[in-house]
């Protein structure tokens, strides 16, 4: 069974920094690029950021390249998001999500429950 | 960015419903779209992927269809288990875009 768990979620003040980790089992980790999303009060469901499966291609949102930087560990089976600088504007639950690709066609298949990050003073 | 634009952003219904939400993208993105449903505390499910073809071990009262700009995720027949928010999303070029999202509502 897929199962992916987000932690390190919580409040943190305004220019602060958090890192959050997504465990991943029930599937061959590496072999699946990774995704973070989130869900924020001012804009919904937002794409964040998304890594390729070896580790050597990242992608990120406008609102957060340059502060936040996704990595992963491949033998430990985890993603990770370092978020930097933080702004309130960055409130909101944070999913990680594994992509799936079959015949060209890409979608995220599974998702974990969600990490709250609060940024406030 | 394509923008989805979802609608409705909610409805009430009772169990037996046909229930039809649907999602329209600012610009083509072929058949790149999925829907998910998300209840509150538990991961977003997905239902369908590339605009028709359903999830395995999805019920087969959930439908999809629609291509380029217009989509429409139905409920055949509205059960308990159904009441949530869904949503869409498309993959057809980067970033990645969500709908608002629809919450179903017991009537």
């Amino acid at each position: 069974e897929v199962q992916l768990v987000e932690s390190g979620g919580g409040l943190v003040q305004p220019g602060g920094s958090l890192r959050l980790s997504c465990a991943a089992s029930g599937f061959t980790f590496s072999s699946f690029a990774m995704t973070w999303v989130r869900q924020t009060p001012g804009k919904g469901l937002e794409w964040v950021s998304t890594l390729s499966h070896k580790n050597d291609k990242t992608y990120y949102a406008d609102s957060v390249r340059g502060r936040f930087t996704i990595s992963r560990d491949n033998s430990k089976n985890n993603l990770f998001l370092q978020m930097d600088s933080l702004r309130a504007d960055d409130t909101g639950v944070y999913f990680c999500a594994k992509w799936a690709g079959v015949g060209g066609v890409w979608y995220f298949d599974f998702w974990g429950r969600g990490t709250l990050v609060t940024v406030s003073s | 960015a394509i923008q989805l634009t979802q609608s409705p952003s909610s409805l009430s219904a009772s169990e037996g419903d046909r229930v039809t939400i649907t999602c329209r993208a600012s610009q083509g993105i072929s058949s790149d779209l999925a829907w998910y449903q998300h209840k509150p505390g538990t991961p977003p499910k997905l239902l369908i992927y590339d605009a028709s073809t359903l999830e395995r071990g999805v019920p087969s009262r959930f439908s999809g269809s629609g291509s380029e700009t217009d989509f429409t995720l139905t409920i055949s027949s509205l059960q308990p288990e159904d009441f949530a928010t869904y949503f869409c999303l498309q993959f057809d070029s980067h970033p990645q875009t969500f709908g608002h999202g629809t919450k179903v509502e017991v009537k």
